[in-house]
């Protein structure tokens, strides 16, 4: 079926360190990939997003490439700290845009 | 603006009983979404609508309905409430659908006991 996995589901490093979560998805007209972070009890919010003409975007301590052949896009957080730590979810666009299907979750812990 | 306001915030239903969770964006949003997320979990689509008057199912419709009468509200209903339909209930909005940033309300949580 039409879904997106979402690896690893827990994720913890050192505050400084860098974090990679990676995606996969299965529907090949997918063409938008955002990337929500989710505080305790809070709602998810947006932090980047890609489309399918761009392979690699960045935006300060966060980037988000993607591999349209092989289906798979991946968030990178450098310079990690503490206020990172949160779930972060992948997701990506069924039915010509108008779903958007999200990954289970990575929860990520920075240490201090 | 307030975006999107979900109500109530907490419900507590007993198993058979039915509810309404309320949805409304006031930022002339088109599109319109109801996920849930179990504990741990993901955010699973319930149902969404692309504008007044039209709805779809998303990936587990199932024990749920909806209705778009206006673009600003777009209520869920749940009927005779069961033990799975535990969960955080989040609506969410979007001027031209998935391909753009999605604004999510506070959420709702439900308990079924």
């Amino acid at each position: 079926g039409e879904n997106v996995e979402q690896h690893p589901s827990t994720l913890s490093v050192q505050e400084g360190d860098s974090a990679v979560i990676k995606c996969t998805y299965s529907d090949s007209a997918s063409n938008y990939f955002p990337w929500y972070k989710q505080e305790l009890g809070k709602r998810p919010q947006l932090i980047i997003d890609i489309r399918s003409n761009v392979g690699e975007k960045k935006d300060q301590r966060i980037a988000v490439t993607l591999n349209k052949t092989a289906k798979h896009f991946s968030l990178h957080i450098t310079e990690t700290q503490p206020e990172d730590s949160a779930v972060y979810f992948c997701a990506a666009t069924l039915e010509y845009g108008n779903k958007l299907v999200f990954g289970a979750g990575t929860i990520l812990r920075v240490k201090s | 603006n307030a975006g999107v306001t979900q109500t109530p915030k907490f419900r507590i239903l007993k198993i058979g009983q039915s509810m309404t969770l309320q949805c409304t964006q006031d930022m002339n949003h088109n599109y319109m979404y109801w996920y849930r997320q179990d504990p741990g979990m993901g955010l699973k689509l319930i149902y969404y609508s692309v504008g007044a008057g039209i709805t779809d199912k998303g990936e587990v419709p199932n024990g749920y309905n909806v209705s778009r009468s206006t673009t600003e509200d777009f209520p869920l209903r749940l009927e005779l409430a069961a033990p799975s339909q535990t969960s955080v209930y989040f609506c969410a909005s979007s001027y031209w659908g998935a391909n753009e940033k999605l604004f999510f309300g506070s959420g709702t949580q439900l308990s079924v006991l």
